[in-house]
């Protein structure tokens, strides 16, 4: 298995709190990204970065800040959490970009609720 | 507006059943990966299909990219109990160099014994 672990596994928090969820790899891969699946949607991307201190948006990345100063770590923050943003969230690695796309490696996942 | 159609969204079979699930899109992807993901954990690779018009198999479970890489099916052949799970497909883009995973909805998919 891809060594990723994301943390916390689960949390509990209050709307208008900030909230950050961390992803860990010893893979050294280049890209890791953070996703958010919710029933009806399956995976979509919030964020994900493509070096140390590179990160671009996804499709729902409004409400959601990412930072990468290690390549071993990649960090995603609710600056002011909404009940919307309950969901569970997935970080994926993959290694240096190839045409013929390599496969994601997804952590177990964190699941966050705002009440 | 999904950009990847995945249909359908749940599937309840008995098991020894045939059973066909579809992705489809108006955009052409790179390639077109399958996971299936399991109740608390993350979603694990299934196979990846290239080239247009390309078939892959895994034992019982046949992958399949349509010609023009737009749509892509997993047809299951006498499914088990085992085979239960959330299958996902994943369209590959590659956008200002970097590869992004456009996800169906899912497809949860129960055999019952």
């Amino acid at each position: 298995d891809a060594g990723i672990t994301q943390s916390p596994r689960h949390k509990v928090t209050e709307t208008g709190t900030p909230v950050t969820l961390r992803c860990h790899q010893t893979e050294n891969h280049r890209y890791m990204y953070w996703y958010r699946q919710d029933p009806g949607h399956g995976l979509r991307l919030i964020h994900y970065s493509y070096g140390v201190k590179d990160t671009d948006k996804g499709e729902v990345s409004d409400g959601y800040s990412v930072s990468r100063s290690k390549t071993e770590d990649f960090l995603l923050t609710l600056e002011s959490a909404t009940s919307s943003q309950t969901s569970v969230y997935f970080c994926a690695i993959s290694p240096n970009f190839d045409r013929y796309n390599q496969p994601q490696h997804f952590g177990d996942g964190t699941r966050l609720s705002i009440l | 507006t999904q950009l990847l159609e995945q249909s359908p969204q749940f599937l309840s079979i008995q098991e020894g059943e045939n059973l066909t699930v579809y992705c489809n899109s108006s955009s052409v992807f790179s390639s077109l990966q399958w996971y299936r993901q399991e109740p608390g954990e993350g979603p694990v690779l299934l196979v990846t299909v290239v080239t247009g018009g390309e078939v892959k198999k895994l034992k019982r479970l046949t992958f399949q990219f349509g010609d023009a890489r737009k749509d892509s099916s997993l047809h299951i052949t006498a499914a088990q109990t085992g085979d239960t799970g959330l299958y996902l497909c994943a369209g590959a883009l590659i956008i200002q160099g970097a590869q992004k995973l456009v996800f169906g909805q899912g497809t949860r998919l129960t055999i019952n014994p």
